[in-house]
């Protein structure tokens, strides 16, 4: 079946340093990869996508690579502000609607200046 | 205004009252979703629409009904309300036959029964 196991957090960084959050997939075909973003008292939104194997997806500094062979799409940021404190989710599709969307756990990510 | 609007945003109910949730959505999606989300679980698919003669269970149905009024609005009921159905609730909309289609979300309901 299909599952998607990120970092469990929480995790607090300082202004400007580096972030990962791990993303690693367990799918029977070929899916398509995605971050979410919910900041606080909102909706999540789509942050980036990947479709293929090797594509970047990329959006407001964060990137991630798929990586068919890790089966993972981590997510990193060079440099983070306090603007990016949210909870980010993994999630991954093999077909067409938002009902086949798999999501993890999420992490919940905290800015400090 | 949002594309994707949730009524309420909170409710405090008690256990056994019926409940309902709405959502509507400007977007013109033909599919809609309601998902629950709680701590440590991420989003758990609760019932879809592909339209509005389409309904269809999720991962997590037992307990809600649904009902598809229009293209727009899709509201979530809780017949009997118990307390483990204390959660998040989304509404989420997204376009027809695409790919990889990215999913849109209302600002969510949060629920307390008591």
């Amino acid at each position: 079946g299909n599952s998607v196991t990120q970092m469990e957090g929480p995790v607090t960084l300082s202004e400007e340093a580096f972030l990962t959050i791990n993303c690693t997939y367990t799918a029977t075909g070929y899916p398509s990869l995605f971050w979410y973003v919910q900041y606080p008292g909102e909706g999540l939104q789509l942050l980036l996508k990947a479709t293929k194997a090797d594509d970047k997806g990329s959006n407001k500094g964060f990137e991630a690579t798929y990586r068919k062979e890790t089966t993972s799409f981590h997510l990193e940021k060079g440099s983070v502000q306090v603007s990016d404190s949210a909870v980010y989710f993994c999630a991954l599709s093999e077909g067409t609607g938002a009902n086949n969307l798999f999501f993890g756990t999420g992490t919940r990510l905290t800015v400090i200046p | 205004d949002a594309d994707v609007t949730q009524t309420p945003r909170n409710r405090i109910t008690k256990t056994g009252k019926r409940i309902m949730l709405e959502c509507s959505q400007t977007k013109g999606h033909d599919r809609m979703y309601w998902y629950r989300q709680d701590p440590g679980l991420g989003l758990r698919l609760i019932y879809y629409s592909f339209d509005v003669k389409d309904i269809n269970k999720g991962e997590i149905s037992d307990g809600y009904s649904v009902s598809r009024q229009a293209q727009a609005k899709f509201s979530l009921s809780l017949e009997s309300a118990i307390p483990n159905q204390t959660a998040l609730y989304f509404c989420a909309t997204s376009e027809s036959g695409a790919m990889n289609t990215e999913a849109f979300f209302g600002q969510g309901t949060r629920l307390t029964v008591v």
